[in-house]
């Protein structure tokens, strides 16, 4: 398998921008993570899906950001309108479970928002 | 509920001398409990894996880690760093049927 994929590595946008990230998960992993890493917060769970339904989006900062997923291989976040503390990596992980599973992550994608 | 405290923020070891990197963790159930590494630029690595077999957990690249439940601590080490070990380690418990919980993340600098 190739692992988790994220897409693109790398977005420099503007402010008021809409950003869309990517993400393929394992396949056959049931579950799907969006997290953000900054020097600041350190790593965030943003919001996880189980078999293509959100079940805790406790973690998404505000209403600019929304993510999908319409099927079991495809998700994306989605920031509308990007702000420049928006400017973070964004992982995407998989995983067959939660507790006691681990998570697969993705490469990342470094967000920049001028 | 579940949280680690990873108890340096930033460890510094000269190359082929010991590694020692501290977590202790708080958990209502029976926790599992991970270790991950994250190379500069890269995603999240797992190390290894704590769930309640052999409290002593081997886990890849030399590392492992001890779980003492007398202690709530899970403590990760390696005998000698290779500069390749540089990277930010993060320690991970398992909620009840809830997502994992990272701590902050120690960063390990290793000295040539």
């Amino acid at each position: 398998d190739a692992g988790v994929i994220q897409s693109p590595r790398h977005e420099v946008t503007e402010m008021g921008q809409e950003v869309t990230l990517r993400c393929k998960p394992i396949s056959g992993h049931d579950y799907l993570f969006w997290y953000r890493q900054t020097m600041m917060r350190g790593l965030e769970l943003l919001i996880y899906f189980n078999n293509n339904v959100p079940i805790d989006d406790s973690g998404m900062p505000e209403d600019r950001f929304s993510a999908k997923m319409p099927n079991a291989s495809f998700s994306t976040l989605k920031i509308q309108p990007s702000e420049p503390r928006d400017s973070a990596v964004y992982f995407c992980a998989s995983s067959p479970g939660t507790s006691a599973n681990e998570q697969f992550f993705g490469p990342g994608t470094r967000l920049t928002v001028l | 509920a579940q949280s680690v405290t990873q108890l340096d923020s930033h460890v510094s070891v000269s190359e082929g001398t010991p590694v020692l990197l501290r977590c202790n963790y708080s958990s209502s159930y029976s926790p599992s409990l991970f270790w991950y590494v994250q190379h500069p630029n890269k995603g999240l690595q797992l190390l290894l894996k704590y769930t309640s077999a052999a409290t002593l957990v081997k886990g890849i690249n030399g590392f492992e880690a001890e779980f003492k439940k007398s202690e709530t601590s899970f403590h990760l080490t390696k005998p000698s760093a290779h500069m390749s070990d540089a990277a930010e380690y993060f320690c991970v418990v398992s909620g009840y049927n809830t997502p994992l919980v990272f701590g902050k993340g120690t960063r390990l600098s290793v000295i040539a």
